[in-house]
């Protein structure tokens, strides 16, 4: 089965704090891919990250990283300096071989000035 | 380029009616996913098109169904409509499987009445 749990509904912190947000997933493809949404309160799920099963490197863009570890089924999100542009609904999400998404629950953060 | 183009933004409906709504996916994208997203159950799959025939479909009752033209553009439909259809209805165009360009759009509120 395909599943994607993210444990923390809603997260506040003060502008300028670090934050991450937890992703664990379970599937039993070989072959998968991993996603980060932010979900502005527009609606649109805005595209962040793609990550296939295959490349375990963290990666950073600009306040954004990403650290991947197959080994504890986790896809783990960190903000850096967060500002208050980036509260949102965040969402990860498990791409199956059959092309369809599952998601998480969600993370609210609220990053207050 | 543009994006992924839902409409109508809002609508809202009487119990028992049924509802149509429209996704232009972007400019070359031939496969259409539709999502269901609730404050109870999250963003849930519904169907997903490619060259005009369904290739998945998501554990909905059949009163859910869509199409895709061969422009690639998709329509959703739902019949006898519930009060619990009352959701934001998001669709998603991609190039390819994979979730390779895999691009949202903003998303079309149903609320049912």
């Amino acid at each position: 089965a395909q599943k994607v749990t993210q444990a923390q509904t809603e997260i506040s912190v003060v502008e300028k704090e670090d934050v991450t947000l937890d992703c664990v997933y379970e599937t039993r493809d070989t072959t998968y891919y991993l996603f980060w949404y932010k979900q502005p309160p527009s609606g649109e799920l805005v595209f962040l990250i793609r990550r296939n099963s295959f490349d375990e490197q963290n990666e950073i863009s600009g306040r954004y990283s990403w650290n991947f570890q197959k080994s504890t089924s986790s896809f783990n999100f960190t903000i850096t300096a967060s500002q208050v542009v980036d509260s949102a609904v965040y969402f990860c999400a498990l791409l199956s071989n059959f092309n369809k998404f599952y998601f998480g629950s969600g993370t609210k953060l609220n990053v207050k000035p | 380029k543009a994006g992924v183009t839902q409409t109508p933004r809002y609508l809202i409906k009487t119990r028992g009616q049924q509802v149509t709504l429209s996704c232009s996916p972007i400019s070359g994208h031939r496969s259409v996913s539709w999502y269901q997203q609730t404050p109870g159950q999250g963003l849930q799959f519904l169907f997903e098109y490619f060259s005009e025939t369904q290739r998945n479909k998501g554990n909905f009752p059949g009163r859910f169904s869509g199409r895709q033209f061969s422009n690639s553009r998709s329509e959703m439909n739902v019949s006898t409509l519930e009060l619990g259809d009352s959701a934001l209805y998001l669709c998603a165009s991609s190039l390819a499987p994979g979730g390779y360009g895999y691009t949202f759009g903003s998303g079309t509120r149903l609320t049912v009445v």
